[in-house]
């Protein structure tokens, strides 16, 4: 079983301030991490889809990295905004017992505080 | 383009009944894939469609089930309900199998 695992689970910050998560997993049988927003009742909303170790992806104020050979992918938020409030989630794909798999870590939930 | 539909949104269900849920996934996109997300955990991959057929598969028993149409429309069936199956049941679609477009989700109550 593929574990994905996010760090913190939760966190507060105020409006303006920059912020980064974490989000590990295996590092064999990678095929590509993929990072979503899930707005409260939303859908998850896909931010990023990174395969190549090295990669960095941005979307506005939004940025990830990826190490596939230790197994790591950092989110940050720079400048966060209340519009920045969701769960963060990071999903992991890879083949497990001969099927590919996307496998989800648990979140992280930001508030930004006005 | 339309987003991914999902009907019904919501449900309640008793045990030991079944249930089908319905998916119709962004036009073009081929593949459909079913989670299950409940309180504690995170998202759980239930299977993925591609052209009709079931390509990958998760952890799931074989009371959870599912196809998908020459339309790309999916259905997601559970049989013999139990009351640990009340869960968000999320559909998304992909162009092959890469970033996900999720639909709103069926919110199921088995009583």
């Amino acid at each position: 079983i593929l574990n994905v695992e996010q760090s913190p689970q939760s966190l507060h910050v105020q409006e303006g301030d920059s912020t980064n998560f974490t989000c590990s997993f295996p590092s064999s049988n990678f095929y590509a991490l993929h990072w979503y927003r899930w707005e409260t009742a939303k859908s998850p909303e896909a931010l990023f889809v990174m395969t190549l170790n090295g990669d960095e992806k941005k979307k506005g104020r939004i940025s990830a990295t990826l190490n596939t050979k230790e197994g790591y992918s950092y989110l940050y938020i720079k400048g966060s905004q209340p519009e920045d409030s969701a769960t963060y989630l990071c999903a992991h794909w890879a083949l497990e017992a001969g099927s590919y798999q996307l496998t989800f870590g648990k979140g992280t939930k930001l508030s930004v505080i006005p | 383009k339309a987003g991914v539909t999902q009907t019904p949104r919501y449900l309640i269900k008793t045990r030991g009944q079944q249930v089908t849920l319905s998916c119709s996934p962004i036009s073009g996109h081929r593949s459909v894939s079913w989670y299950q997300q409940t309180p504690g955990q995170g998202l759980q991959f239930l299977f993925e469609y591609f052209s009709e057929t079931q390509r990958n598969k998760g952890n799931f028993p074989g009371r959870f089930s599912g196809r998908q149409f020459s339309n790309s429309r999916s259905e997601m069936n559970v049989s013999t309900l139990e009351l640990g199956d009340s869960a968000l049941y999320l559909c998304a679609s992909s162009l092959v199998s890469g970033q996900q477009f999720f639909g709103p989700g069926t919110r199921l109550t088995v009583l």
